[in-house]
């Protein structure tokens, strides 16, 4: 089955900073990537997703952008952080259709 | 507009009994049902899933049964054991006609299995 990498772990950032999550895939090729965001005593919401290198969907309008430079590379990308910024960012990734396996996350801290 | 709702925010059980999560859902498009379970500050890890075709799907101690009239699923677990208790999700996806396979989740539901 496919593994999903994802950096750092927990990130401490200033408002108005840069922000660039990577999340890497090992395990398949071509899969699709996503990313979603949990905030406190929510679900997940998915943020962006994408079906291949250079196609990004954007689920919400939002301060936030995504790339995926590479068939196993997506990008997490901010160029100001926003004090709503703040949450537990997942990536995912699906090859076998339905069922989406997850990274173990980066919880953002903007403050 | 929440499509995929999961109702009651926690649940208490005793160790070896059963433990009985909920999920109800809206939209008729969905095809597809997933459970994941989450440990704090980890990711989803996925747990069973079930097709419309189906009513029942079991695995080892975990059975998810699907009431399509009803638009409701549940996720059983027997019997429960401390290290079960977590938030567990609800999720689903339905045939779009595209290929991205989006899951709709649920706000979750933590479970406590008390030894």
């Amino acid at each position: 089955s496919q593994t999903i990498h994802q950096w750092p772990a927990t990130l401490v950032q200033p408002v108005g900073s840069p922000l660039s999550l990577e999340c890497t895939v090992e395990g398949t090729s071509n899969p699709n990537l996503y990313w979603y965001r949990q905030a406190a005593g929510r679900g997940l919401q998915l943020l962006f997703y994408s079906v291949g290198i250079g196609q990004i969907s954007s689920e919400v309008p939002q301060n936030l952008s995504a790339s995926r430079p590479q068939d196993r590379q997506f990008i997490l990308s901010s160029k100001k952080l926003l004090l709503s910024d703040s949450g537990f960012y997942l990536c995912a990734g699906s090859s076998a259709k339905n069922i989406q396996y997850f990274g173990a996350g980066t919880r953002l801290s903007v403050l | 507009d929440q499509q995929v709702k999961q109702n009651s925010p926690s649940l208490s059980v005793q160790e070896g009994r059963i433990s009985i999560l909920n999920c109800d859902y809206t939209n008729s498009m969905f095809d597809y049902f997933l459970w994941y379970k989450k440990y704090p500050a980890e990711g989803p890890t996925f747990l069973i899933s079930i097709s419309s075709i189906k009513d029942k799907n079991e695995d080892g101690r975990f059975t998810v049964f699907l009431n399509k009239s009803a638009k409701h699923l549940s996720l059983h677990i027997v019997p429960s054991q401390p290290g079960d208790s977590a938030v567990y999700f609800c999720a689903a996806t339905g045939d779009s006609g595209g290929s991205n396979y989006k899951l709709t989740f649920g706000k979750g539901t933590l479970l406590t299995v008390n030894p």
